[in-house]
């Protein structure tokens, strides 16, 4: 059984640019959150997805958007770039049927913007 | 979800039991406590979560205090694997509040 897939692994990016993650949860699970994690901090929750619409939202700005697809998995678009969001991005996925569910994470895309 | 405290750092030899403590002093009656650990470069993994009774599993176990305000890891018999920063996260298990607050988390270091 494959847990939650992340691609791509690593990506480099210049200010200004646009980048779309992706993501894949573990199967059985409907629900996709993102995070942002800054190098020496704990992961930053940016938002949520269930039933293909954001459910919950951190304070990230409108730059950050997503998606989710029918097969519950999941995209993070990020537009115009700043040096400051280089950072480990995680997506984690749960079963919402289980509510005091605990969330599975991918390994991570590794975004550098210079 | 209430906010928690835990140490910064924290050693311990390899083989024997590793303590990690948390205090959550502002917990409410609806909110898990959840443990999570993040070995360098990897995503967080999922330790162990309660709400008010003793937990065991086969990573660790988790023992919550009978006023629920603070709440002790316990990883029984460390390896070099271990070593990793531990988050402790209190959260309302509803519908609509899945986000986790992390903090800085426990750096556990294993010395052989």
């Amino acid at each position: 059984d494959a847990g939650v897939t992340q691609s791509p692994t690593h990506l480099i990016k210049t200010r200004g640019q646009q980048v779309t993650l992706r993501c894949s949860p573990k199967s059985g699970h409907d629900t996709v959150s993102w995070y942002q994690q800054a190098l020496g901090q704990g992961p930053q929750f940016i938002f949520q997805y269930y039933e293909e619409e954001e459910r919950q939202r951190g304070n990230f700005p409108d730059r950050f958007s997503g998606h989710q697809f029918p097969n519950y998995s999941s995209e993070l678009n990020v537009n115009a770039l700043l040096l400051g969001d280089s950072a480990l991005y995680l997506c984690a996925s749960s079963d919402t049927g289980n509510l005091a569910y605990e969330q599975y994470f991918g390994p991570g895309t590794r975004l550098t913007v210079t | 979800d209430a906010k928690t405290t835990q140490p910064t750092s924290m050693d311990c030899a390899e083989g024997r039991a590793a303590n990690l403590p948390c205090n959550h002093s502002t917990i409410s009656g609806n909110e898990y406590v959840y443990w999570y650990r993040q070995i360098h470069s990897q995503g967080p993994q999922y330790i162990i979560h309660g709400l008010k009774n003793n937990e065991t599993n086969e990573m660790a176990s988790l023992i919550i205090t009978e006023d629920r305000k603070s709440s002790t890891l316990i990883l029984p018999h460390a390896t070099l694997r271990d070593t990793a920063v531990y988050y402790c996260i209190v959260r309302v298990a509803n519908f609509g509040n899945e986000k986790l607050t992390f903090g800085t988390g426990t750096r556990l270091t294993i010395i052989p």
